[in-house]
């Protein structure tokens, strides 16, 4: 049990274009799911708390208007990269957590994106 | 704020060897922990948990030890093997905030056979 998806596992967009990851709970209803980044030979950094029926919460540094999250059903998030640049291209990776009690989170599988 | 990643400290080990990765966490106020294994190109897979109201907790070839006093955890690897070769992380949960990680640097661990 706790599956988490993720889809695409890797992209390749041209530069200025939008490209959308979506992160999906399969076995469990996630009220809570988080996004993060992380470039080559570098740590996870949380860039956002997604919350089901409300807006997603923004780590201090992170562009909300850029990166968009959508957290529309209890079992998907949807990050969308706006007008992405080169210097976006990062493994991107969702967790989600089955409620705000469960301290514990899934982590998806992570999508590669490359900005051409 | 956040973990900010550097460069990966590395650590080389000899296959049937014992491994020992530090990691020293941020908030005092953070109430659970896990160790998380990631292999190139994949998402983090969980190693093992400890709760603040532990010291010590143990599962299969891994042990977690957790001294709050100097907010530092380690995982210690008996018999290390080829398989384990991977980047391991400590990620902390801030009390009350479920799900929410926060991640430490990282430690690339290699194995020679």
């Amino acid at each position: 049990g706790a599956v988490v998806s993720q889809h695409p596992s890797w992209v390749i967009c041209k530069s200025g274009t939008s490209v959308k990851i979506e992160c999906r709970s399969l076995d469990f209803q996630a009220t809570t799911m988080f996004w993060y980044r992380q470039f080559p030979k570098q740590s996870l950094m949380l860039m956002a708390t997604s919350n089901e029926g409300s807006k997603a919460t923004y780590e201090q540094g992170v562009e909300k208007d850029k990166f968009l999250i959508n957290h529309a059903s209890l079992t998907l998030s949807t990050l969308t990269v706006t007008s992405a640049h080169p210097e976006d291209s990062s493994f991107y990776i969702c967790s989600a957590s089955p409620s705000r009690a469960w301290a514990e989170a899934f982590f998806g599988q992570g999508t590669r994106l490359t900005v051409v | 704020g956040e973990s900010v990643g550097l460069h990966l400290p590395t650590l080389s080990v000899q296959e049937g060897d014992n491994s020992i990765i530090n990691c020293a966490y941020s908030n005092s106020a953070s109430d659970y922990f896990i160790w998380y294994k990631q292999e190139s190109g994949k998402g983090p897979q969980f190693i093992i948990d400890i709760r603040s109201n532990m010291d010590k907790r143990q599962g299969q070839r891994v042990t977690v030890l957790l001294n709050k006093t100097v907010k530092h955890l380690s995982l210690q690897i008996a018999a290390t093997q080829p398989g384990d070769s991977a980047v391991y992380f400590c990620a902390e949960n801030p009390s009350n905030q479920g799900g929410k990680l926060i991640f430490g640097q990282g430690t690339e661990l290699s194995v020679k056979p």
